[in-house]
């Protein structure tokens, strides 16, 4: 069985950093790439970033309102994937999902509240 | 950005019922397009991917058609546990974009 669980959110100040991470198993994790996804508090879906896997020289993917600012990167010996979030702002607040690829499975998602 | 837009926002309909929602993308799209279904509280669940593939699991009561620009998830027959938000999604060209997403409620 495919699952996937997120872990490392929390309050944290505006302009501060937080490190989430997607432990993954039931799956070859080493053959998909992995995406990331967020949900604004009663808003809707918004896709922050995607890294591919190795055969595609795991590289990476941002949308445009958290590039520069955060970092997807993976761990295939351990089958996490990670989102490393600097600078944050209070719009960052939101639960951060995991996702198999472009259209797989989802983790239950974790909650980052970006505020002072 | 490739901009997604679901109509309706909303719906009711009642159990038994056939539904469409529809997707229309601001720029055409190769078949790279999914449909996602999320009940309050809980995660997203995959549907349908690459217009019209059925993930693993899923009732044969939904299905995926379209092409181009205007693309369609319907449900059959709408079953209790179908009440829920769907969200289509673009994964044709960066950056992904999602649709603002249509919430079926029970009449």
């Amino acid at each position: 069985e495919v699952q996937l669980v997120e872990s490392g959110g929390g309050l944290v100040q505006p302009g501060r950093s937080l490190r989430l991470s997607c432990t993954t198993s039931g799956f070859t994790f080493g053959d998909y790439a992995m995406s990331w996804v967020r949900q604004a508090p009663g808003k809707g879906l918004e896709w922050v970033g995607f890294i591919r896997n190795r055969a595609y020289g795991e590289t990476t993917e941002y949308a445009a309102s958290v590039k520069g600012r955060f970092t997807i990167s993976r761990d295939s010996s351990k089958s996490i994937a990670y989102l490393q979030m600097n600078s944050l702002k209070i719009d960052d607040t939101a639960v951060y999902y995991c996702r198999v690829g472009d259209y797989g499975q989802w983790g239950q998602g974790t909650l980052v509240t970006v505020s002072s | 950005d490739i901009q997604m837009t679901q109509s309706p926002s909303s719906l009711s309909a009642s159990v038994g019922d056939r539904v469409t929602i529809t997707c229309r993308a601001s720029q055409g799209l190769r078949n790279y397009v999914a449909w996602f279904q999320q009940k309050p509280g809980k995660a997203p669940k995959s549907l349908i991917s690459a217009v019209s593939s059925l993930q693993s699991g899923v009732p044969s009561r939904f299905s995926g058609s379209g092409s181009g620009t205007d693309f369609t998830l319907t449900i059959s027959s709408l079953q209790p546990e179908d009440f829920a938000t769907y969200y289509c999604h673009q994964y044709d060209r960066y950056p992904y974009t999602f649709g603002q997403g249509t919430k079926l409620e029970i009449k």
